[in-house]
């Protein structure tokens, strides 16, 4: 079973649409992190969320927190072709914070021009 | 800047080879961490360091082994290659808080291929 479930898997949207994706478990999370990852690259930290209900902005990209702190979204308005890549929500691999990162399987995301 | 290098972007290697995938951090960072990403899998954490000499088992260790002798440096290694090692490696630093999560700066990647 895996631990953090993202939806969709895939999303290929035109450039001007706004668009939310997820990142689900079971589980409490005492803090969770977003990353995207471009072609090529490695995954580049985008957010962390601590607190459950909390709501951090990130230009176009605003993220969310649960209340329950198991879930998290990312909405982003007026996408981008730069917004262009799979992102990836993570959560500490053994509940610390000097341990790695279990990541979800991502969300493909693709803005056409 | 802050950077993570890993030695090769891509390597080939045979069937029973031993590999060695080198990465070295510039940012004097406690903790280190071998990934690997497969596609339909994801992201799944190998080996993680948090001190010199010091190593973590992560979620698939089986098959690899890693060594920690200078702070700047996290070699992983395959003992003996085989094909279902084929797969993106990363190597990722982060600094060793208190707790919490702290950010992790992840190297380009390695596309390994066994053959």
């Amino acid at each position: 079973t895996q631990l953090l479930e993202q939806s969709p898997q895939f999303l290929s949207i035109q450039e001007g649409e706004n668009l939310t994706v997820y990142c689900n478990s079971s589980s409490v999370f005492s803090s969770l992190q977003w990353y995207r990852q471009e072609p090529g690259e490695g995954p580049v930290l985008l957010v962390t969320v601590v607190t459950g209900g909390e709501v951090k902005k990130l230009k176009r990209l605003t993220f969310q927190f649960g209340d329950a702190r198991k879930d998290s979204s990312l909405h982003i308005t007026a996408a981008q072709p730069g917004d262009t890549g799979l992102y990836l929500c993570a959560v500490g691999f053994s509940g610390g914070g000097a341990d790695g990162l279990t990541f979800g399987k991502g969300t493909h995301l693709i803005i056409q021009p | 800047d802050v950077k993570v290098t890993q030695s090769s972007r891509y390597l080939v290697k045979r069937t029973g080879e031993k590999v060695f995938l080198e990465c070295v951090q510039d940012m004097d960072h406690e903790n280190m961490f071998w990934y690997r990403q497969d596609p339909g899998l994801g992201l799944r954490l190998i080996y993680f360091s948090y001190d010199v000499k010091m190593k973590e088992k992560g979620d698939i260790p089986e098959g690899y082994s890693v060594s920690r002798e200078k702070k700047e440096r996290f070699s992983l290694i395959l003992e003996s290659a085989s094909t279902n090692q084929t797969s993106m490696y990363l190597c990722a630093s982060s600094i060793n808080g208190a707790g919490g999560l702290y950010e992790q700066y992840f190297g380009p990647g390695t596309r390994l291929t066994v053959t």
